[in-house]
């Protein structure tokens, strides 16, 4: 596989449930991203690891945890979630070398909380 | 703060009609500057990027120039097709190693 994969594709939990999602990218990228769209709404960044270590959080509520394990892999573990928290969560990843970074993403996972 | 501004759609346009859609930013210093296209189901793609004033990037049939003077990036195609139909978000680089988006804008190609 290359590029940026996500899974699940879709994922309908119950506000008492604990879930994660998984990102993996294969193209040799030393940063990684969690983006949550809304409809009508911007893409808010959610959390940025770069070399392994989370150097961004904007203010996520504490229900949202991520975890990258390696400079390939990021998942973001979820427990209970609120309906509102019913979105796109986008990973991406990119090679943080200039201010030229250029962002991979993947196809998303469609979050449904219930 | 730094931001980025998309006109709102959608934006409904006949086949082989000409398209623009509007973006202007809010940033420190000489951003690098992108266009990323998002279909039906799916995640986001690059479509074009500049890297500094002036550059004109393309790709599919879409262009969009660097302007610094406007602080603007406008994206343009001179005959849409149907499968053009989509989602269009501005972005550029802050130097925070993230990008930072504009809100997209919809198009909507009819046959």
């Amino acid at each position: 596989e290359t590029g940026v994969t996500q899974t699940p594709r879709h994922l309908v939990m119950g506000m008492t449930n604990k879930k994660s999602l998984k990102c993996e990218q294969h193209l040799g990228h030393n940063a990684m991203y969690w983006y949550k769209q809304s409809a009508k709404k911007p893409l808010e960044l959610m959390f940025v690891y770069s070399l392994e270590e989370r150097v961004e959080n904007n203010s996520v509520p504490s229900r949202f945890s991520p975890e990258c394990p390696n400079s390939s892999h990021l998942f973001l573990h979820l427990h209970t979630l609120q309906p509102e928290d019913s979105a796109l969560y986008l990973c991406a990843s990119s090679q943080v070398r200039t201010l030229n970074t250029e962002a991979f993403f993947g196809q998303g996972t469609r979050l449904t909380v219930v | 703060g730094n931001s980025v501004t998309q006109m709102e759609g959608p934006v409904t346009l006949s086949e082989e009609a000409f398209l623009t859609i509007n973006c202007t930013y809010t940033a420190t210093g000489y951003p690098s500057l992108f266009w990323y296209v998002q279909y039906p189901g799916e995640g986001l793609q690059l479509l074009l990027k500049a890297t500094k004033a002036d550059d004109k990037g393309s790709n599919k049939g879409f262009e969009a120039t660097y302007r610094k003077e406007t602080t603007s990036f406008h994206l343009e195609k001179g005959s849409v097709q149907v499968s053009d139909s989509a989602v269009y978000f501005c972005a550029f680089d802050t130097g925070r190693r993230a990008l930072t988006f504009g809100s997209g804008t919809r198009l909507q190609v009819q046959p």
